[in-house]
């Protein structure tokens, strides 16, 4: 059974200081990752699809890396602002048959103004 | 698009009653999600069709737990009767899943209360 563990739980930093959330996963044979963003109250947005082939994948302030053969994936936020608070998710697909994704319990990040 | 559209986004109900959970995917996706969110449990899955077929409802809890999807635009999630271990928030999500990776787009989920 694939566990997805998100380390750590809970993250403050100041404005401007870059972010760095993990996400690592038992099974490396997965299908892709994703990740998502959780603002309090709300559903899950999708911010990063990484294909099992790929290595990463970068939209704006946000590249996320992927190396299967250590079981981990790495989410680097950039010049973080107050806004980019939230809980970051991050999900397994581990076959591409079924689609069930298995999902880490978050890493909750708070950005000081 | 508006996105996949979950009602109501709050249902606050006594146990044994029956509540019904609404979801309407993105237009065009052929797949969709129920899932439930709880602080003990994180996410989990319940239920996913494509094209409006069951595929695996492993997730689903037990008997009191069904899901239908009549038509490519609008699946129910029903708890009949409800207790109070039901509470948590129910998220739908939908995705384009053809050859190759896709990815899951969720609504803003339902919070249910059972007391």
């Amino acid at each position: 059974k694939q566990e997805v563990t998100q380390i750590p739980a809970a993250l403050s930093v100041p404005e401007g200081e870059n972010l760095v959330l993990n996400c690592s996963f038992t099974d490396s044979a997965i299908y892709n990752l994703q990740w998502f963003r959780q603002d309090p109250g709300k559903g899950l947005t999708s911010l990063l699809l990484i294909q099992s082939s790929q290595r990463e994948q970068t939209s704006g302030r946000l590249n996320a890396s992927l190396d299967k053969s250590s079981g981990r994936s790495t989410l680097y936020i950039a010049a973080s602002q107050p806004g980019d608070s939230a809980t970051y998710l991050c999900a397994v697909d581990p076959s591409g048959n079924d689609y069930k994704l298995s999902f880490g319990a978050g890493t909750t990040v708070t950005v000081r103004a | 698009d508006a996105g996949v559209i979950q009602s109501p986004r709050h249902e606050v109900t006594e146990m044994g009653q029956e509540v019904t959970l609404r979801c309407k995917p993105i237009s065009g996706h052929n797949s969709l999600f129920w899932y439930r969110q709880t602080m003990m449990r994180g996410l989990e899955l319940l239920i996913y069709f494509n094209n409006n077929v069951p595929i695996d409802d492993s997730g689903m809890p037990e008997d009191r737990f069904s899901a239908k999807m009549p038509n490519a635009s609008f699946s129910t999630l029903k708890i009949q009767p409800s207790e109070p271990r039901d509470s948590a928030v129910y998220f739908c999500a939908s995705s384009l899943i053809l050859a190759g990776a896709y990815e899951q787009y969720f609504g803003p989920g339902t919070r249910l209360t059972v007391t």
